[in-house]
């Protein structure tokens, strides 16, 4: 069975304090591993795909990394418009294609 | 293009009654899902559909049910509401997969109390 696992569930930060998130998976083969940002009331929004290990993807203040078990996003001075849950998901070799998600990480930031 | 849609937005239903969640979606794609999101749960997967008239269980699809009789739409239909059903409902849809990963696209949601 696929299992997604992030840490930590909430992180505060000051605004400028930089820090990462974790994904922790399990699956038998990756085929893409996704990171969604979701603003409160709002559904995910789509912010990277990775395929391999050693791939890296960034977007702004954003970065994503990929090993063998696990992806990493780190937020490099954060601005207090980065809170948000931040979520992600694998999909699998073999089965629905529908990816399993991770129950996210909750961050705030502090002005 | 709107993307992916959902109504209605918020509803309130009283245990046992019935009704059906909406969603559609205007790009082609061929697979679609439903979720459910729970405080502390993630996103946690009722059913979903790789194409027109093809449908599949999740991780929680009882007390839920679904059609795809078109590409553009894949109704969630409750068939008697339960309080624990209480929660807020994502339809998301994405291309095929065709050796690469395609993400998923996510409507607004829909937030369900069932009293």
């Amino acid at each position: 069975e696929d299992q997604v696992t992030q840490s930590p569930e909430a992180l505060r930060l000051q605004e400028g304090e930089s820090s990462s998130l974790n994904c922790s998976y399990t699956v038998s083969g990756l085929r893409g591993l996704f990171w969604y940002r979701q603003d409160p009331g709002k559904g995910p929004e789509f912010l990277f795909t990775l395929y391999s290990a050693g791939e890296e993807k960034e977007k702004e203040r954003l970065k994503a990394t990929l090993t063998k078990k696990e992806s990493f996003l780190h937020i490099t001075a954060p601005k207090p418009e980065d809170s948000a849950t931040y979520l992600c998901a694998v999909q699998a070799r073999g089965g629905s294609y529908i990816p399993t998600f991770g129950r996210g990480t909750s961050l705030i930031v502090h002005p | 293009n709107a993307g992916v849609t959902q109504t209605p937005k918020f509803q309130v239903l009283k245990t046992g009654q019935s009704m059906t969640l909406q969603c559609a979606q205007d790009m082609n794609h061929e697979y679609m899902s439903w979720y459910r999101q729970d405080p502390g749960m993630g996103l946690r997967l009722i059913h979903y559909s790789v194409g027109a008239g093809i449908t599949d269980q999740g991780e929680v699809p009882n007390g839920y049910n679904v059609s795809r009789s078109t590409t553009e739409d894949f109704p969630l239909r409750l068939l008697s509401a339960a309080p624990s059903q209480t929660s807020v409902y994502f339809c998301a849809s994405s291309p095929r997969w065709t050796g690469k990963s395609y993400e998923q696209y996510f409507g607004p949601g829909t937030r369900l109390t069932v009293t």
